[in-house]
């Protein structure tokens, strides 16, 4: 399977406060990229799509002011969540799609907690 | 738009038993399903993929997929204590958002000595 790395896998950050999260693909260029969120005791939910050097789309509910996200290249991808709220805090996956698009990749996750 | 549907559960089997863990979808039209396994705080890791009407066998997983009913399952063979984890049912996006995934919400499988 394909290699993806995602950090940081846990963040503690104060309310009000930034967080990014990297995500890169590091054997295959990722064309697009899915981010998703996990609330406790809930499945994944898809927050939004990229596809490299284009503006993100996002699913419906999702902030797109709140959930900045950048894929300026075909080997990495940010999530920045803005203004974090503790409402924020979830279990956030990235999963790149490369140009085959033949199975899901998910990075290792980023616990954020914000308090 | 896909929706997915899974018994959350939990669902419980002594250790050696066989776990049965159903799915069901609205889309007719979806080709191919996915089964992860997580464990709590990782990221999903897939054990199988199916997209054939039939049966599809992995070691002592069994996945079986009937479009007709728009049913697809996961049957856990000689059950262990590490196969204790929640079960997700995802189908894939159409084109070239393959990777897009509608996740079922999860079955929470606790298997015990």
């Amino acid at each position: 399977g394909a290699v993806v790395s995602q950090h940081p896998s846990w963040v503690i950050c104060k309310s009000g406060t930034s967080v990014k999260i990297e995500c890169r693909s590091l054997d295959f260029q990722a064309t697009t990229m899915f981010w998703y969120r996990q609330f406790p005791k809930q499945s994944l939910m898809l927050m939004a799509t990229s596809n490299e050097g284009s503006k993100a789309t996002y699913e419906q509910g999702v902030e797109k002011d709140k959930f900045l996200i950048n894929h300026a290249s075909l080997t990495l991808s940010t999530l920045t969540v803005t203004s974090a709220h503790p409402e924020d805090s979830s279990f956030y996956i990235c999963s790149p799609q490369g140009y085959l698009g033949t199975e899901a990749f998910f990075g290792q996750g980023t616990r954020l907690t914000v308090v | 738009q896909k929706e997915v549907e899974q018994n959350s559960g939990p669902l419980s089997v002594p250790e050696g038993a066989i776990a049965s863990l159903n799915c069901t979808y609205s889309d007719r039209g979806s080709q191919s399903f996915f089964w992860y396994r997580q464990y709590s705080g990782k990221s999903p890791e897939l054990i199988m993929f199916i997209y054939s009407n039939g049966d599809k066998e992995d070691g002592r997983f069994t996945a079986q997929l009937n479009k007709a009913s728009q049913y697809v399952s996961l049957l856990i063979r000689d059950s262990q204590p590490s196969d204790s984890a929640t079960y997700l049912c995802a189908v894939p996006g159409g084109g070239t958002s393959y990777g897009k995934l509608t996740f079922g919400q999860g079955t929470i499988l606790t298997v015990h000595p």
